[in-house]
């Protein structure tokens, strides 16, 4: 049973670049999440999507992120113009379905984003 | 007030002895809370989960909960070297996780 898997695992971007970042949940789960973690700082909440709809984007800074989770494929990250601020480990985790407030959330190996 | 509070340590313990970590949180309405193990470079692992008062046991691991005092704690019993990581407790509310920022933990051989 594959885990929540997440690509690419690294990705350079220089500044003004775009940075697309793709998660696949693990299998029977629809429900994503998408946490950043900052050099030497905790994990932070940006954004909790199911099939073709965001839940909560609460966490997502106002200007450049997006997400998306279409009803076929991975669910993706979206970083346009890229900053240096931006250079962390962005992990995407899931959960199922069923008994929603006791679900549990299972993480991915993230993507560690520098940027240049 | 930070919403979730952890003694960021490090915190050095002797192997074999027992491991105890704590958490603090904010948000009354918390209704399940969670332990979670990141090595260094790693990604979190789900170690624990709780939702009542009280305790839970996991093989050497008891997860203890108490809402009133808004408090959760982590027991590593028999800690071995391969317990050496950051812990992180997370509390759910609206579907998405709060994260303290983690307590380094070291076992001594």
């Amino acid at each position: 049973n594959a885990g929540v898997m997440q690509n690419p695992r690294h990705l350079v971007r220089r500044r003004g670049q775009e940075a697309r970042l793709r998660c696949s949940p693990m299998k029977g789960h629809s429900h994503v999440y998408w946490y950043r973690q900052l050099p030497e700082e905790g994990l932070k909440f940006m954004v909790y999507l199911q099939k073709e709809n965001i839940i909560d984007e609460s966490g997502m800074p106002k200007e450049r992120f997006s997400a998306e989770f279409p009803k076929e494929g991975p669910s993706i990250l979206r970083i346009q113009q890229v900053v240096r601020g931006d250079s962390a480990a962005y992990f995407c985790a899931s959960s199922p379905t069923d008994r929603l407030t006791y679900n549990e959330q299972f993480f991915g190996p993230g993507t560690r984003l520098t940027v240049l | 007030q930070k919403e979730v509070e952890q003694n960021s340590g490090p915190l050095s313990v002797p192997e074999g002895a027992i491991a105890s970590l704590n958490c603090t949180y904010s948000d009354r309405v918390s209704q399940s809370f969670f332990w979670y193990r990141q090595y260094s470079g790693k990604s979190p692992e789900l170690i624990m989960s709780i939702y009542s008062n009280g305790d839970k046991e996991d093989g050497r691991f008891t997860a203890q909960l108490n809402k009133a005092s808004q408090y959760v704690s982590l027991l590593i019993r028999d800690s071995q070297p391969s317990d050496s990581a950051t812990y992180l407790c997370a509390v759910k509310g609206n579907e998405k996780l709060t994260f303290g920022t983690g307590t380094r933990l070291t076992i001594i051989p």
